[in-house]
This record gives structure tokens, sequence and C-alpha cells, in this order.
């Protein structure tokens, strides 16, 4: 089946613009999580959703930062205000969940790059 | 405090040799730990999972190691091949956390 899909692949924008971007998650996948990896650096995690628990929004550095997911589908992650530290990779990623919590592989979509001029 | 350290930024070694990448980590508690491949412009891709009650898990020419009393696992890449050189990421959850912690990652450049 598909993979984990994101759009856009690819997004400039001008600083105070705010920005969405789209996850697709592996369908029948309970878990989704959003990171931002800086050019060079490794995965920020940014929050996660498990089903329809209460999403962990312990990474999102600021409150300019939001995420939606709709039941076990679709996610966006709005950024508003977009600042020039915004840019950077946001990966969304998704696992089967915590009903197979030991063997919680992720997969990977192949991003979102934001460049904020 | 927390953290999770990958031995080397980048690693250099030449073709038909073992590559051994580190991962260290303090103060967390994982009950396994996940290794994953990340090429340019992509994605990290699952690789290999090692719970804690298990000293070693092989998958072809991939072997991990963990040893929770040195909050360290190895990974070793045997008769490395070009094809190889990527950037390897190490990740944890720990027993009570709800999200994941990745290392910041070795560029590992395998020259023929």
């Amino acid at each position: 089946g598909a993979g984990v899909s994101q759009s856009p692949s690819n997004k400039v924008t001008e600083k105070g613009k705010d920005v969405e971007l789209r996850c697709d998650p592996i369908s029948g996948h309970t878990a989704l999580y959003w990171y931002r990896q800086r050019l060079g650096q490794g995965l920020e995690f940014l929050i996660y959703f498990q089903g329809n628990s209460a999403p962990d929004k312990s990474g999102l550095p600021s409150d300019r930062f939001s995420a939606e997911r709709t039941g076990e589908s679709v996610s966006t992650l709005t950024i508003q205000r977009t600042q020039q530290e915004d840019s950077a990779v946001y990966l969304c990623a998704s696992s089967p969940g915590a009903a197979r919590r030991v063997r919680d592989t992720q997969y990977f979509g192949p991003g979102t790059r934001l460049t904020v001029l | 405090s927390q953290k999770i350290e990958q031995n080397s930024e980048a690693l250099n070694i030449q073709e038909g040799k073992t590559a051994t990448l580190t991962c260290n980590y303090t103060n967390y508690s994982p009950a396994y730990l996940q290794w994953y491949r990340q090429d340019p412009g992509r994605g990290p891709v699952f690789l290999l999972l090692i719970r804690e009650n298990e000293k070693e898990k092989r998958k072809e020419r991939l072997k991990v190691t963990f040893d929770t009393t040195l909050k360290q696992s190895l990974f070793h890449i045997t008769a490395s091949q070009p094809a190889d050189s990527a950037t390897y990421l190490c990740a944890l959850r720990d027993n009570y956390g709800q999200n994941f912690v990745f290392g910041p990652g070795t560029r590992l450049s395998v020259l023929p």
C-alpha cells in the first residue's frame, strides 16, 4: 500500500505569513508524529497523536505552532506568523500505535521543506 | 538532564571494512532502541529494533547490540559498500514517555 505522504514538498513563504503543512499517514496507523529537522541537524520532536487521546504537544516550540488530526487520518501542522528560524524540513511519521507499542516502528514521509524569506 | 548522543558527526571507512556506529544515552530507561537510515532529502527509514532484554540483533549485514548497563547501543555494518553511505540515526522511547527521541545522527561515507 501507499506510504506516508506529505504536501507540499517545498514551501517558500515570506516572514509573517501563515503556512499549513499536510500529512497523510499510512491507512490504519493510529499514531502520528511531527518532527522538525534543521539543516545538518537531528530530528526535533514536535507533537504526537495517538488515536482519540489528547495529543502530546510537549515539543511545540511556541504558540505559533499548532497541529490537528481528524480521527486516525490526515494531520495538518500550522505555523502562524512564520519567522526565518522556522526554516527547516518538517517530517511526519506514522506507526501502528499503542496496540503494538513495543514494536512501534515509525514510517516517515518525504518531508516538507519550508523556507521563510 | 536527558540526552542521546552518537559517537561522531561523520565517519569515513574503506569499502569492505566494518563500520561501527555508537549511540549513548543518559537518564533514559528505554524499553527498546531503534536504528534508522536517512538519505539526503528523504525521511528516515527504519532498519532494526532491539529490546532491553536482547543483547544482539542481526539483519543481513547489519548487527545491533544493546548494553543497558553501559547505556549504549552499537550498530555495525559488515562488508560495507558505497551504497551504505547515509546518515544513521538511533532513537528511543522511554518506558514512561509518549514521544521518540532521536540522536543527532552519524554521517557514514564508504569510500570505494
